[in-house]
């Protein structure tokens, strides 16, 4: 089945830092999402996106639908240390399921 | 209202054996998924049921069956585990297919 594409795999920041991510596809989408697991819990939702070009906003969170309908941003700005795990795109095209991505491991450096 | 619940959360069994992943949401949404995430392939979809009583195929559904008589659960059976299912297991919810909402998983070991 098709992933999208995110980048980078894994990022090491310090705290404080602003943090930037992106997720790519060669299909378009109609609805993008993005989503954060812990280790050992199960992906929470953060943002979702309906409408190429939308910017959206979660707190220090920003996500943005691309223009193309291929791509997705997603942008954290001063991170703190729970922002550690993994952030997973997904896009949804009418097909009833979701298209994930192969995620962002995100660390901080102490 | 714990909203979306997985039981259990761990489980071991042995090769052969039929094993049920149980999910159990309080939201009342219609849509239900399985999924399965493992290192390399991310989260790979198995199973949904878009209401009760309807059930579809999703990217891996072979060795796995489900059911779906109530709104609120949505039960994965394994019915000849394989150490091939060796994974984590997620079930999710959602008011229409594409916003979802996740447990907080069964990680399942097949020995």
């Amino acid at each position: 089945g098709q992933q999208l594409n995110q980048s980078p795999q894994s990022m090491f920041i310090q705290e404080g830092e602003d943090v930037s991510m992106n997720c790519t596809s060669s299909s378009i989408f109609n609805t993008w999402l993005w989503y954060k697991q812990d280790p050992g819990e199960g992906p929470v939702l953060l943002i979702a996106l309906y409408k190429a070009g939308e910017l959206t906003s979660n707190g220090r969170l920003t996500a943005q639908f691309g223009i193309t309908r291929k791509d997705s941003f997603l942008n954290i700005s001063a991170s703190i240390p729970s922002d550690v795990g993994i952030y997973f795109c997904a896009g949804y095209f009418g097909n009833e399921k979701l298209t994930f991505g192969t995620g962002t491991r995100l660390t901080i450096i102490p | 209202d714990a909203g979306i619940t997985q039981s259990p959360r761990y489980k071991i069994t042995e090769t052969g054996r039929q094993v049920t992943l149980m999910c159990h949401q309080t939201w009342s949404h219609s849509y239900m998924f399985w999924y399965r995430q493992d290192l390399g392939h991310g989260l790979r979809l198995i199973y949904y049921s878009a209401a009760a009583d309807i059930t579809d195929k999703g990217e891996v559904p072979d060795g796995y069956v489900v059911s779906r008589s109530k709104t609120e659960n949505f039960p994965l059976t394994l019915e000849s585990a394989t150490r091939s299912q060796t994974s984590v297991y997620f079930c999710a919810t959602g008011t229409g297919s594409y916003e979802q909402y996740f447990g907080p998983g069964t990680r399942l070991t097949v020995t």
